[in-house]
């Protein structure tokens, strides 16, 4: 069965220090695309970074950056030189199609605490 | 992208009473999602409606205690019927398809 495993409930770092949350997937499909997603407090889901299957190139957007690995299945995120407005619950997920749909599958939730 | 409105952004309710929680989407879309988030907890979806068709709903969530409407490409309702305080939580509205899905800011209830 499809699923999305983030065993980092939570975690805290200093300001300015980088930070990976970790993201390891399961999938019998072989066409399917993997997000991360941003929460914070005020609860609305902020779309950050979409990959597809067959793309395992890295990518970089300012002080994030997201490491693809299909032989590992792992999908993780790191954010470099941490700040406070960085604080917020991160998902991970992982679209399956489904009977002309699609569902996707979030992960627990990642908590990152950023201290000033 | 989207842009998606959902109304209330949150509400107090009381036991035995329902809730209808309604999305607006300033696109015309044919799949929009229901999806719940127990505190503390991640998303679940509760079920994908579509337009001039029946919502179809996930495993643990039923008709007459989540009934959805889909009037048109742009609009869809959820109600949570019959509350408890076990149906506290964080409801969000999403739409789009594989590669992209855009949520609303959700409506946070909570049941007394």
């Amino acid at each position: 069965a499809q699923k999305v495993t983030q065993a980092q409930t939570e975690i805290s770092v200093v300001e300015k220090e980088d930070v990976t949350l970790d993201c390891v997937y399961e999938t019998r499909d072989t066409t399917y695309y993997l997000f991360w997603y941003k929460q914070p407090p005020s609860g609305e889901l902020v779309f950050l970074i979409r990959r597809n299957s067959f793309d395992e190139q890295n990518e970089i957007s300012g002080r994030y950056s997201w490491n693809f690995q299909k032989s590992t299945s792992s999908f993780n995120f790191t954010i470099t030189a941490s700040q406070v407005v960085d604080s917020a619950v991160y998902f991970c997920a992982l679209s399956e199609a489904r009977r002309g749909t699609y569902k996707y599958i979030f992960g627990t939730g990642t908590r990152l605490k950023v201290l000033a | 992208s989207a842009v998606i409105s959902q109304k209330p952004s949150r509400d107090i309710c009381q036991r035995g009473t329902s809730l209808t929680i309604q999305c607006q989407v300033d696109s015309q879309v044919t799949m929009m999602f229901w999806y719940r988030q127990q505190p503390g907890q991640s998303l679940t979806l509760i079920a994908t409606a579509n337009q001039g068709s029946e919502a179809t709903y996930e495993s643990g969530f039923v008709i007459d205690k989540f009934p959805i409407s889909r009037p048109n490409l742009t609009f869809s309702t959820l109600t949570v019927s019959n509350m408890s305080p076990e149906d506290s939580s964080i409801y969000l509205c999403s739409v789009g398809g594989e590669n992209i899905q855009y949520f609303g800011a959700g409506t946070r209830l909570s049941v007394l």
